[in-house]
């Protein structure tokens, strides 16, 4: 079984919609992160998590929000989604400890607003 | 705000052939990371370097940190079509997290 997953794993949604991703992981790990990718620009920091109930915010935070309830949870939410949300996401997880600790990234997930 | 650039963009190459593809910062690193990610799938950790002129191998791939921190190549000697995909460098600060566009990769058996 996969230590980091998605949920969905592709979504089409309309624009003003609120769209809610999450992510989950076996990994016991105490940090989470949220990125996007878009072509040409690469992987972007949304929000990160050090800790349950700890949130921070990442490079381009603007138009999403998180909530960390769990250890093992992690979910971004889009609060009214529009086009250039279109991209896809991913969650990863880090120990806790120096910053250059492995990331492990779940598969992604396929995010269009039309 | 901290830049990285990757070099070139796009990579095609005939197996067996060797390649260098390059990471610049505008800012010293405060810890480099090579990953790689395939299709379909999330990016994964080939190598971290921290100290300058730090030379690491895995295999075929040779990875080299610049003296200053500011630069790093990743040499694949031989490549063959498993090493197809998209190569990012990451720098790993303890409360900033910036990749690279990537160097995407094909290798044409």
């Amino acid at each position: 079984d996969a230590d980091v997953t998605q949920t969905p794993r592709n979504r089409i949604t309309k624009t003003g919609k609120r769209i809610m991703l999450e992510c989950s992981q076996t990994k016991g790990h105490d940090r989470m992160y949220w990125y996007r990718q878009d072509p040409g620009l690469g992987l972007r920091l949304i929000y990160y998590s050090f800790d349950v109930k700890d949130i921070n915010k990442g490079e381009i935070s603007d138009g999403y929000s998180v909530s960390r309830q769990a250890q093992a949870k992690f979910s971004l939410s889009l609060e009214s989604a529009i086009p250039n949300q279109t991209a896809l996401y991913f969650c990863a997880t880090s120990e806790q400890g120096w910053g250059y600790n492995e990331q492990f990234f779940g598969p992604g997930t396929r995010l269009t607003v039309l | 705000t901290q830049l990285l650039e990757q070099s070139p963009q796009f990579l095609s190459i005939q197996e067996g052939e060797n390649l260098t593809v390059y990471c610049n910062s505008s800012s010293v690193f405060s810890s480099l990371q090579w990953y790689r990610q395939e299709p379909g799938e999330g990016p994964v950790l080939l190598v971290t370097v921290v100290t300058g002129g730090e030379v690491k191998k895995l295999k075929r791939l040779t990875f080299q940190f610049g003296d200053a921190r500011k630069d790093s190549s990743l040499h694949i000697t031989a490549a063959q079509p498993g090493d197809t995909g998209l190569y990012l460098c990451a720098d790993m600060g303890i409360n900033d997290m910036r990749f690279g566009a990537g160097t995407r990769l094909t290798v044409k058996p």
